[in-house]
C-alpha cells in the first residue's frame, strides 16, 4: 500500500500568518489522485481539496493545494480563527486507500 | 443535500462481532456511480479506510481487515451496514461512513459526505 508521509506533526502559528503543510507518498500518485481533509474536534472531516488542487464547496479561497508526483503542498494563504484545526491527507490512487496521520495547525 | 448516520451498539465484548448500520438520505444512494465506506479513526490518531460497497453488493475491503470485514446493502433500504468479527481492544475506534464520488481513470475517491461518526469501543 501507498504510506502518506505528513509534516510537520504541529504547526505553531498566529492569526494572520501563511500555513504551509507537506503530505509525501511513498510512491507515485498518477493524475494528482490526492485530496485533503480538514477535521476538528468533536466532528468528522470535511473534504476539503480533491485532485491536488481543486476546492470543494464551501472553502475559501486562502485554501489551496498544489504538487504532482509523490510530493503535495496544502496552503493556508492567511489563517483565519476557523482554520485551526487537524489536516489529513489521502490518497485514492491504489487500493487500499490511505491517509497521512495528520498535521494539527495550532495558535501560537 | 446528502446524509448520512451511523447507528449501532456503543459497546461489544471482545472477540464478538462489530455490526453498524449507515443509513442515507438525499437521493444518492441507489445512484450506482457512487461508492459507499467505512472509515475508523482511533481515538487521537488517524484514519483508516475499512472498505466499500456499491447500491449494485460489489464490495472491496482494505486488506488488513478483509478476513474480518462485511460490508453489504440493507435490502430495500437506502443503508449499508458494516460488519467486524472477533473484534479486540485495537478495534475500539470511532467508525463513520462517508460517500465517494466517481473519479474518471481510478476505482478509488475522495470522501465528500460523512456520517458524524460512532465511537465503538471493545471491551469486557
Amino acid at each position: 500500500e501507498i504510506v502518506l508521509t505528513q509534516s510537520p506533526g504541529t504547526l505553531s502559528l498566529s492569526p494572520g500568518e501563511r500555513a504551509t503543510l507537506s503530505c509525501r507518498t511513498s510512491q507515485s500518485v498518477s493524475s494528482s489522485y490526492l485530496a485533503w481533509y480538514q477535521q476538528k474536534p468533536g466532528q468528522a472531516p470535511r473534504l476539503l481539496i480533491y485532485g491536488a488542487s481543486s476546492r470543494a464547496t464551501g472553502f475559501p479561497d486562502r485554501f489551496s493545494g498544489s504538487g504532482s508526483g509523490t510530493d503535495f503542498t496544502l496552503t493556508i494563504s492567511r489563517l483565519e480563527p476557523e482554520d485551526f484545526a487537524v489536516y489529513y491527507c489521502q490518497q485514492y490512487n491504489n487500493s487500499p486507500q490511505t491517509f497521512g496521520q495528520g498535521t494539527k495547525v495550532e495558535i501560537k | 443535500q446528502v446524509q448520512l448516520q451511523e447507528s449501532g451498539p456503543g459497546l461489544v465484548k471482545p472477540s464478538q462481532t462489530l455490526s453498524l448500520t449507515c443509513t442515507v438520505s438525499g437521493g444518492s444512494f441507489s445512484s450506482g456511480s457512487y461508492c459507499w465506506s467505512w472509515i475508523r479513526q482511533p481515538a487521537g490518531k488517524g484514519l483508516e479506510w475499512i472498505g466499500r460497497i456499491y447500491s449494485s453488493g460489489s464490495t472491496n475491503y482494505n486488506p488488513s481487515l478483509k478476513s474480518r470485514v462485511t460490508i453489504s446493502v440493507v435490502t430495500s433500504k437506502t443503508q449499508f451496514s458494516l460488519k467486524l468479527s472477533s473484534v479486540t481492544a485495537a478495534d475500539t475506534a470511532v467508525y463513520y461512513c462517508a460517500r465517494g464520488p466517481p473519479v474518471r481513470g481510478t476505482t478509488g475517491t475522495p470522501f465528500d459526505y460523512w456520517g458524524q461518526g460512532t465511537l465503538v469501543t471493545v471491551s469486557s
